[in-house]
């Protein structure tokens, strides 16, 4: 079993839909959650960023971190054609002042129809 | 300085010859990380320098990887004797701690075809 699972995809919408994008870890030791987004061929790029559980919000993005069940969730409102790409979970331990190395899950790609 | 810079963006190489890869972190930070991210998979973690010093190596980096940080600036990634396998997207990240934590910051990515 790895480390973090992620839903399979692919995932395809219409545009305005909400999407939800999720994940389940194993290690009670992490304890940062992120998400990234990767277009095609590109580098990831950090959409948001949690440490507790609850929710955080940044514009049509919401990061929903649930520690008891070892779940992580990013909501997306009124999807736009432009949130097609691949949406990567990620966590570390926490462990301050030490190595910060990322476990991923294995991304899943959205796709949003105009 | 606008984010990390990689290069070569690309790389193609037949088996068997030595590649190396560069690193340009964000100035002000002093973690730098590379990770190795095949086809439909998350990447995953090879190594991790603190300034100059590499202070954690993965499994997956056999001897024939190495990585350096000379002067806690640039890194480089060799690989030696190149396999088929060793094809893939190797990303480089750097972080510094800003508002408590430590946020990685990947660069676009340098992607290795071993023919």
């Amino acid at each position: 079993q790895k480390e973090v699972e992620q839903d399979p995809g692919p995932l395809s919408v219409p545009e305005g839909a909400i999407v939800s994008l999720n994940c389940t870890y194993s290690n009670s030791a992490f304890q940062y959650f992120m998400w990234y987004r990767q277009y095609s061929r590109k580098g990831p790029e950090l959409l948001m960023y949690t440490y507790s559980s609850g929710n955080k919000e940044d514009g049509r993005f919401t990061a929903q971190v649930d520690k008891s069940s070892k779940y992580i969730s990013l909501f997306i409102r009124d999807s736009q054609p432009s949130d097609s790409a691949t949406y990567l979970c990620a966590t570390h331990p926490e462990k301050p002042g030490a190595n910060s190395k990322l476990t991923f899950g294995k991304g899943i790609t959205l796709s949003v129809r105009p | 300085d606008t984010g990390v810079s990689q290069n070569p963006r690309h790389k193609i190489t037949k088996r068997g010859q030595n590649v190396t890869f560069r690193c340009d972190p964000i100035s002000e930070h002093n973690r730098l990380y590379w990770y190795r991210q095949t086809l439909g998979q998350g990447p995953e973690f090879l190594t991790y320098f603190q300034n100059e010093a590499q202070l954690e190596k993965s499994r997956l980096l056999s001897d024939r990887f190495s990585a350096e940080r000379p002067k806690g600036s640039f890194s480089t990634l060799e690989i030696q004797r190149t396999e088929q396998g060793d094809s893939a997207m190797y990303l480089c990240a750097s972080s510094g701690l800003a508002g408590g934590r430590y946020e990685q910051y990947f660069g676009p990515g340098t992607r290795l075809t071993v023919t």
